[in-house]
């Protein structure tokens, strides 16, 4: 059974605007990871933030960890046209980087 | 750095044979390489962890006998899937875990490989 559920299951914004993903987990993890997926293309590691982390930045990335809820975060800030794409949460449970992933997020970003 | 690649990146095959895919870590050295196959608009689901020199480990409900891998040496895994069914037809996708350094704990993916069959 897959470990991870985002929601929304689709967001659709404009240009200039924030987009929220979030996902929830069901068991305790070693890290959980965010990544994008373009149609039909493989898989763009975000970013990867730690059990012990509670918020984590990289450029317009915004992720926060709350374990006691077993939620994540993705907040992309001043979204852009090329930021459509699927997103993915991602969790490391077992320990040796076995990853159990989400069902996704599908981000459209309109010009 | 850490890139990976999948070859083909595209297969249409008969039913009944038997498809090869290779995942390829370029610009470093993978003791582990994962499985995955993604059905279209659905995330990805783990078929098997495949170490370097040993047996694959399957995940549950996934026919060892089907879909076999080799991994023969620390950058190439291969997938065949075998005597394959129009219900095999989907997206494969590898990744690899680098053997040292600061990333090791991170999986690198590749672009992916499109299996339809007839």
């Amino acid at each position: 059974s897959q470990q991870g559920e985002e929601d929304p299951q689709a967001l659709s914004i404009q240009e200039g605007e924030n987009a929220t993903m979030n996902c929830s987990y069901k068991t305790s993890i070693n890290n959980l990871q965010w990544y994008r997926q373009n149609s039909g293309r493989g898989l763009v590691h975000l970013i990867l933030i730690r059990s012990n982390e509670r918020e984590k930045h990289s450029g317009r990335l915004r992720v926060t960890l709350d374990t006691s809820k077993k939620s994540s975060s993705l907040l992309i800030t001043a979204s852009r046209a090329a930021d459509t794409a699927s997103y993915f949460c991602a969790t490391d449970a077992r320990g040796y980087s076995t990853l159990t992933f989400g069902k996704g997020t599908m981000l459209l970003v309109s010009p | 750095g850490a890139v990976v690649s999948q070859h083909p990146s595209r297969v249409i095959c008969k039913s009944g044979t038997s498809v090869k895919i290779e995942c390829r870590s370029l610009d470093f050295q993978a003791t582990t390489m994962f499985w995955y196959r993604q059905f279209p608009k659905q995330s990805l689901m783990l078929m098997a962890t495949s170490n370097e020199g040993s047996k694959a480990t399957y995940e549950q409900g996934v026919e060892k006998d089907k879909f076999l891998i080799n991994h023969a040496s620390l950058t190439l895994s291969t997938l065949t899937v075998t005597s394959a069914h129009p219900e095999d037809s989907s997206f494969y996708i590898c990744s690899a875990r680098p053997r040292q350094g600061p990333r090791y704990n991170e999986q690198f993916f590749g672009p992916g490989t499109r299996l339809t069959v007839l």
